[in-house]
């Protein structure tokens, strides 16, 4: 109930490509869903975030869809650029303590 | 201000030594966390403060300890960690509330020998 499945676990897409991410929830408490992004040997830094009330979102090249009766959401990058390789992990939180990771996955952008 | 400082970026330990991580703050943040990250895998939640006060333990073996002297800092102190703790340690913080914004430091890579 406390996971978030998060798929797939590795993408590599073409300069100028849209990669998709997917994530899965069961708890129907959830109420608060961040991106992060990570680079290696860096800390993850929030990317763009959605609350369940709303369907989609985006913020410069990020957009996030949310499909609450899913229980899904996903995370697509337009126009991606080799600087977005890195490691995307999806979470959702409950309260303002509790964030419960998805498994990863590593984009790599081709030039 | 919105960065959170760790140190040191990489510590090497015996079994049988003790160690402390430490972050710092300055955004006026009154939560505090410690996750640890094995390679290639999210990060797990291991500790809460809230005002200084532990408010969330995810059942963390004792030879962690966590410590918060102030509003700013945040230490985990380390004693016979086992090879298999080795990992990245995170620390972040945020503001008290709902949906609030986490920030990450860049982490502690600890390697137990």
């Amino acid at each position: 109930q406390q996971q978030v499945k998060q798929s797939p676990q590795s993408l590599i897409v073409q300069k100028g490509g849209i990669p998709i991410i997917n994530c899965a929830y069961e708890n129907t408490a959830f109420d608060y869903f961040p991106w992060y992004q990570q680079f290696p040997g860096k800390g993850p830094a929030l990317l763009i975030a959605i609350r369940p009330d709303v369907s989609e979102k985006k913020e410069g090249r990020f957009t996030i869809s949310f499909n609450k009766s899913a229980k899904q959401f996903s995370l697509h990058i337009m126009d991606s650029q080799p600087g977005d390789s890195a490691t995307y992990f999806c979470a959702a939180s409950y309260g303002f303590q509790k964030l419960v990771f998805g498994t990863g996955t590593r984009l790599l952008v081709s030039p | 201000d919105t960065e959170v400082t760790q140190t040191p970026k990489h510590l090497v330990m015996g079994m049988t030594n003790k160690k402390s991580l430490k972050c710092e703050q300055h955004m006026g943040h009154r939560a505090m966390y410690w996750y640890k990250q094995k390679a290639k895998k999210p990060p797990e939640l291991m500790f809460v403060y809230s005002y200084e006060k532990l408010s969330i333990n995810e059942s963390v073996p004792s030879r962690f300890s966590p410590e918060c002297p102030n509003s700013s800092l945040l230490n985990l102190h380390l004693h016979a960690l086992q090879p298999e703790d080795s990992a990245l340690y995170l620390c972040a913080s945020s503001q008290l509330g709902m949906n609030t914004e986490a920030f990450f430091g860049q982490g502690t890579r600890l390697t137990v020998v």
